[in-house]
C-alpha cells in the first residue's frame, strides 16, 4: 500500500496565486521528498526534508514536516502556467532507504 | 550530457510476447530502480539494483525480470506472465542506494507499454 497520500488530488489556480499540496504518511520516516512530472515524462526531484527539520525552503517552493501529525506540505507561491504538473511525495521505508510515493496532486495552473 | 535513457518511448505487446524496455545512465550511480505507474497513480517499485550483478524484488516484481550485468544498464523484462502490463514505465538511479542514505532520484523519461 501507499506510505504517502497527497491531497487533494486536483488542484485549479490562476497565474500568481499560491498553491498548497499535503502529503499524510503512516509510519516513521527519516526524510521525505517532493518530486513534480510533467506529463508523459519522468519525475524531477524538488527538494528533500530530514525528519529532524520543520521547513525548508528552495526558491518558490516552501515544504513543511509535521512528524508529530505524520504529514508534509508543499506550498508554491507566485504560480506559474509553467508549474502545471503532478506533485508526488515520497517518504522512505524505515532504513530501507527505498522511496514509497504517494499518487500525487495535479496541478493546473491557468494563465 | 548526464542522464538516464529510457528506450523506447512507446512499446507494444502482443499477447504471450516478452518484451524488454532498455534504460542506460552514464551518471555512474550504483543504485538503479525500475518503477510501474498507472494513470492517475503513484509509482510503484518493480525491481532495484544496488550493485553489479545483484538485484531486489520490489512490491510488484511478479511477471517481470532484470539484469544488471554492467553499472550502466538495468533492462526490465516484462513477461507473459504479467497479464496487466499496460501502463508506463520509470527508471530511476540513485547513487549509492543503501539504507539511511538521503538520496535524491533521478528518473528517465519513461515508456508506454501497451498491449495489442
Amino acid at each position: 500500500s501507499q506510505q504517502g497520500e497527497e491531497d487533494p488530488q486536483a488542484l485549479s489556480i490562476q497565474e500568481g496565486e499560491n498553491a498548497t499540496m499535503n502529503c499524510s504518511y503512516k509510519t516513521s520516516i527519516n526524510n521525505l521528498q517532493w518530486y513534480r512530472q510533467n506529463s508523459g515524462r519522468g519525475l524531477v526531484h524538488l527538494i528533500l526534508i530530514r525528519s529532524n527539520e520543520r521547513e525548508k525552503h528552495s526558491g518558490r517552493l516552501r515544504v513543511t514536516l509535521d512528524t508529530s501529525k505524520k504529514s508534509s506540505s508543499l506550498l508554491i507561491t507566485a504560480s506559474r502556467a509553467a508549474d502545471t504538473a503532478s506533485y508526488f511525495c515520497a517518504t522512505d521505508r524505515g532504513n530501507t532507504g527505498k522511496l514509497i510515493f504517494g499518487q500525487g496532486t495535479t496541478l493546473q495552473v491557468k494563465p | 550530457d548526464g542522464g538516464i535513457t529510457q528506450s523506447p518511448k512507446y512499446l507494444f505487446r502482443k499477447e504471450g510476447q516478452n518484451v524488454t524496455l532498455s534504460c542506460e545512465q552514464n551518471l555512474n550511480h550504483d543504485a538503479m530502480y525500475w518503477y510501474r505507474q498507472d494513470p492517475g497513480q503513484g509509482l510503484r517499485l518493480i525491481y532495484y539494483s544496488q550493485i553489479v550483478n545483484d538485484f531486489q524484488k520490489g512490491d510488484i516484481a511478479e511477471g517481470y525480470s532484470v539484469s544488471r550485468e554492467k553499472k550502466e544498464s538495468f533492462p526490465l523484462t516484462v513477461t507473459s506472465a504479467q497479464k496487466n502490463p499496460t501502463a508506463f514505465y520509470l527508471c530511476a538511479s540513485s547513487m549509492f542506494g543503501g539504507p539511511m542514505e538521503e538520496e535524491k532520484l533521478f528518473f528517465g523519461s519513461g515508456t508506454q507499454l501497451s498491449v495489442l
